[in-house]
Formats: structure tokens, sequence, C-alpha cells
């Protein structure tokens, strides 16, 4: 079975920092553009960053920008998320998510491969 | 950034009913369109990419339509298992934007 499985959500204070991992099983994602997005409770998706395969190139939403760093270990299949100087509202599930295709200069962006997703908590 | 929007916000439906959901770019994307299912306490999942292609598994009942900035998304004969909340996601250009999602929810 192919999955994505996040993990290292937890509590937090305000000001604080987390890693947050994202392992793959079943297939290779080392030629796939890997993302996360976010959904705060009750509310949207709201996509966070995407790290390229060969992980030289990242883009990132405004909202995290400067605050959120993404990276990745193809030996291990796994990609990170660094969270730091974390805010209230950056309270959410976390999600990783799979490009629906290899690449990264093609324009289509789509995922077709979601993990569980890890919960997040920021508060004093 | 691109903005998306999504009609209705909310639909009640039956098993059976025919569904339709808009979803709208602040801009052009071609067909660079996705939607996505969601059903509560779990992670999204892929129906529909470039704004007409099937993902493989998803039933035939689903199809989408649209191109530019005005797209579509059909349920032809809701299920039971289609009760649950919908997302476009525009995959044009960064930042990717999702809608703000529309609830399918019993009559």
């Amino acid at each position: 079975e192919v999955k994505l499985v996040e993990s290292g959500g937890g509590l937090v204070q305000p000001g604080g920092s987390l890693r947050l991992s994202c392992a793959a099983s079943g297939m290779s994602v080392s030629s796939y553009a890997m993302s996360w997005v976010r959904q705060a409770p009750g509310q949207g998706l709201e996509w966070v960053s995407v790290i390229s395969g060969s992980g030289l190139y990242t883009h990132y939403a405004d909202s995290v920008k400067g605050r959120f760093t993404i990276s990745r270990d193809n030996s291990q299949e796994t990609n990170f998320l660094q969270l730091s100087s974390l805010r209230v509202e950056d309270t959410a599930v976390y999600y990783c998510a799979k490009r629906h295709r290899r690449g990264w200069l093609q324009s289509d962006f789509f995922f077709d491969l979601w993990g569980r997703g890890t919960l997040v908590i920021v508060s004093s | 950034d691109i903005r998306m929007t999504q009609s209705p916000s909310s639909v009640s439906a039956s098993v059976g009913d025919t569904v339709s959901i808009t979803c709208r770019a602040s801009q052009v994307i071609s067909n660079l369109l996705a939607w996505y299912q969601q059903k509560p306490g779990r992670a999204p999942s892929l129906l529909i990419y470039a704004a007409s292609s099937l993902q493989r598994g998803v039933p035939s009942r689903f199809s989408g339509s649209g191109s530019g900035t005005n797209f579509t998304l059909t349920i032809g004969g809701l299920q039971p298992e289609d009760f649950a909340t919908y997302y476009c996601q525009q995959g044009n250009s960064f930042p990717f934007t999702f809608g703000p999602g529309t609830k399918v929810d019993f009559k």
C-alpha cells in the first residue's frame, strides 16, 4: 500500500517551534514534488509549502514565509516542515501531499496522495 | 495571488440527485484546476484534475468541466458515500489556492 504518514505535531506555546515529518512508503517519491497543506479547525484548506523532488526548489505561502522551512531527505523517503515563531493562527491539521506527476517545470500542480495529517496546536 | 470562489457554499440533496458545484478563479488558469472530496476527520482525496480528467479509481458519476475562469463539478446520481465537502484548487501558479468548499448534505 502506498501511503504518506505525518508525525511531529503537538501542543506548543506561541513563539515556539516544531518539526513535522512526512514519511512515504510503498513507492519512491524522490522524483515528485511534495507539499504541505493545512486546515484550521472547522475551516477550509490552505496550501503552505512545496519542495521539488531534488530539494533544490521551494515555495511558501506568504502567511508562513520566513517562519517555516521545507526540506527533504530522499534517502529516507521523508520530507520535513520546520515550524518556527509559531502563532495561535498556525493551529491546524497539517497534511503532507504528493504531486500527481513527476517533475517541477510543468505548471500543473495537483495532489493525488495525502497523509492523514498531524495536529499542531499553538496555545499558551 | 489567484482567488478561488465556490458556489453554493452548501447544498442539500437526496440519494439519486444530480448536484453541480461551481468554482471561479480570479484570473485565467486555463484548465489547471482540480476537485477534491473531503469527509469529516479524513484527508482530502483527488477526484478530478486538469478540469475534466477523472482520477484513477474515482466513480464515473463524478465529472468536471470548464476552462479559463469558470469550472463545474457534477455528481450524477448522488450516492450515500458522496455526502462530503468538495474543494476546488488551482494548480496554475504559486501560491496554490483552494476554494472555500461546498458541503453536500442530506436533504
